[in-house]
């Protein structure tokens, strides 16, 4: 099975870096995945992670290190639109149904 | 367009009424998807379809009943559900299976509620 955990809750300033970590545990591994989901709103695609290192797309970074089973998401510049719940996710035994964690919910103050 | 679109975007049902969601994805995609989604959860898989044809059910029980019509169409036909049932049901697309890392489009969702 997998088992992904990331922290709850976050909280940051406007303008200001959060990074948002994701340990996993899984029969297999293909790669990881982050979706953001306003309040009220559909998941959208963020990122996927198949290889070590990191993947810049605009202000939103994502990083994997396999030998660790650990990945992170950065998030820079940050701006109050950026209040979210963000999940880590993996595809479901190497297909691309998806397994996510628990989520975690960013606040971002002025 | 990438749009994938739910209807209808709330129900209120009772347990003894039988209801029907729909989902509708024009992006070509030939994988479909529901998940559950409950408040302050995170989406459950429940039903994948592929070409049509349904590849998994996560052992939902048959009170949840899935269509595929044809490629663009999804439905979930809802009978004799339970109070905790009550959730966000989210219908999603990808272009094929088994790409692991290949995006998945989500529609709205629909907020059921059941009495």
């Amino acid at each position: 099975g997998q088992s992904l955990e990331q922290p709850s809750e976050v909280t940051a300033v406007e303008g200001a870096i959060v990074q948002i970590n994701c340990t996993y545990q899984t029969s297999g591994f293909y790669g990881l995945s982050w979706y953001q989901q306003h309040d009220g709103g559909a998941p959208t695609f963020l990122s996927y992670n198949a290889l070590d290192g990191l993947e810049e797309t605009g202000r939103f970074s994502s990083f994997l290190s396999r030998s660790d089973s650990y990945g992170y998401l950065l998030l820079q510049e940050l701006q109050m639109k950026d209040s979210a719940s963000y999940f880590c996710a993996v595809p479901t035994s190497g297909n691309t149904p998806l397994v996510f964690g628990k989520g975690t919910r960013l606040s971002v103050i002025a | 367009d990438t749009e994938v679109t739910q209807t209808p975007k709330h129900l209120v049902m009772g347990m003894t009424n039988k209801k029907s969601l729909k989902c509708e994805q024009h992006m070509g995609h030939r994988a479909m998807y529901w998940y559950k989604q409950k408040a302050k959860k995170p989406p459950e898989l429940m039903f994948v379809y592929s070409y049509e044809k349904l590849s998994i059910n996560e052992s939902v029980p048959s009170r949840f009943s899935p269509e595929c019509p044809n490629s663009s169409l999804l439905n979930l036909h809802l009978h004799a559900l339970q109070p905790e049932d009550s959730a966000l049901y989210l219908c999603a697309s990808s272009q094929v299976l088994g790409q692991p890392g290949a995006e998945q489009f989500f529609g709205p969702g629909t907020r059921l509620t059941v009495l």
